[in-house]
């Protein structure tokens, strides 16, 4: 089944210990990305990757990183988390990085921050 | 810059009710615009989307939308609402691929509710 996977889908942690959250697609798609969902505000666009090995800040991307080592995997790291940043994560893939494609959604992650 | 405002965040509707989610954009160049659905615990599932072409577009369960360039608005719309149709619905769109990719730009959602 072609499908976006998050890891874990729920996590609570408390300020400074780092995380990962792992995200992994199986259609080959090239373009992947990270948002994040608060309410009220919709999903923002923390950092996107056009291929592997070339990754891009989005419009929130402070207190966070990505790395894309292989095309499939776009894990979202945070090196010292902070309450801030509690929210719900989703992952997101498309085949290309053009603006008319349809992207492919995980099943989200929420993090709390305590 | 490009934005989407959704009007109002909580929509209630009987069940076979017409179903009517307000969506407006501003874009500076040809927008490509797109509707999600979010279900409960559960990911954003695409429903319909305009690129190019004819400007009423129809998605899945009965879903359609209506490009209209004049009034910068993409509202979703469904003839008779149906209770599996309760969920929050996102409005969005993308830019050109010299913006962050294409990336999507999103409303802050519009919560509907469906009464039996």
């Amino acid at each position: 089944e072609a499908q976006v996977t998050q890891n874990p889908r729920y996590l609570i942690t408390v300020t400074g210990k780092k995380l990962t959250v792992t995200c992994s697609q199986n259609m080959n798609h090239e373009y992947m990305s990270w948002y994040r969902q608060d309410p009220g505000l919709g999903l923002r666009q923390i950092y996107y990757s056009m291929n592997v090995e070339v990754t891009d800040k989005g419009d929130v991307p402070e207190g966070y990183k990505v790395s894309r080592k292989e095309k499939r995997n776009f894990p979202l790291i945070l090196e010292s988390p902070s309450p801030n940043q509690t929210s719900l994560y989703f992952c997101a893939s498309s085949f290309y990085a053009a603006s008319y494609n349809e992207q492919f959604f995980g099943p989200g992650t929420r993090l709390t921050v305590l | 810059a490009q934005s989407v405002t959704q009007l109002g965040s909580h929509v209630s509707v009987s069940e076979g009710a017409l179903v009517l989610l307000r969506c407006n954009y501003s874009s500076s160049v040809p927008p490509y615009l797109f509707w999600y659905v979010q279900y409960p615990n559960q990911g954003l599932q695409l429903l319909l989307k305009y690129t190019t072409g004819a400007t009423l577009v129809k998605g899945i369960n009965g879903f359609e939308a209506e490009f209209k360039k004049s009034e910068t608005s993409f509202h979703l719309t469904k003839p008779s609402a149906h209770m599996s149709d309760a969920a929050e619905y996102f409005c969005a769109v993308s830019g050109p691929i010299y913006n962050q990719g294409g990336k999507l730009i999103f409303g802050q959602g519009t919560e509907l509710s469906v009464k039996p």
